[in-house]
């Protein structure tokens, strides 16, 4: 079935370093793709999404290509901030409901 | 109101005891889902209802697990004969139309404890 599988945390880094979580899916078709975000405390919450292949999301800073030639929806910051911390989840939506990946926490120190 | 209501927030049970859990999904929203996020795992779905077809369960872990959507809004997932291992935060999410365009809603969760 289904499924997205994402880089494993947790990532560690300073404020204004360059952001790179890894996102690689598996489908029959053609999914919409989704980055989420949890920051601590608070719910899951869209960040972003990419409806087909080649578009671009973007969000805050974030932004993640659909690229279907290697199945992927890398998600990218080129400075990330202490506030960026959280934990980041990549989805897929092929049949309308939504399958997550495991989620990656990050940290970002002053 | 205006958001995704769960209930209770938190629920400690003893083993073997059945659960029940509500979501109250954004009035109008046609499609609703569960998820459980065990500590230190992702999201795991559960189950998902869209409008009156029938739903998909496949992500039930078990026989004991359940879940319902009275009306086409409030939805109960039961958890019988709970195990510790059972243990988790269940998420309910709700869109308008189902998630291929549309993003998803979360509810605050229910804290489930067995002891």
């Amino acid at each position: 079935g289904d499924s997205v599988t994402q880089m494993e945390g947790p990532v560690t880094l300073s404020e204004e370093a360059f952001l790179t979580i890894n996102c690689t899916y598996t489908a029959t078709g053609y999914p919409s793709l989704f980055w989420y975000v949890q920051y601590p405390g608070e719910g899951l919450q869209l960040l972003l999404k990419a409806t087909k292949a080649d578009d671009k999301g973007s969000n805050k800073g974030f932004e993640a290509t659909y690229r279907k030639e290697t199945t992927s929806f890398h998600l990218e910051k080129g400075s990330v901030q202490v506030s960026d911390s959280a934990v980041y989840f990549c989805a897929l939506s092929e049949w309308g409901d939504m399958r997550f990946g495991a989620g990656t926490r990050l940290t970002v120190k002053p | 109101g205006a958001g995704v209501s769960q209930s209770p927030s938190n629920k400690v049970t003893e083993k073997g005891k059945d659960v029940e859990l509500r979501c109250d999904p954004i009035s109008g929203h046609t499609a609703l889902y569960w998820y459980r996020q065990s500590l230190g795992q992702g999201l795991e779905f559960l189950i998902y209802f869209q409008g009156n077809s029938a739903p998909d369960k496949s992500g039930l872990p078990s026989d004991r697990f359940s879940a319902e959507r009275t009306g086409g809004s409030v939805s109960t997932l039961t958890i019988q004969r709970t195990q510790q291992e059972d243990s988790a935060v269940y998420l309910c999410a709700s869109s308008s139309q189902g998630a291929l365009n549309e993003k998803l809603f979360f509810g605050s969760g229910t804290q489930l404890s067995v002891l």
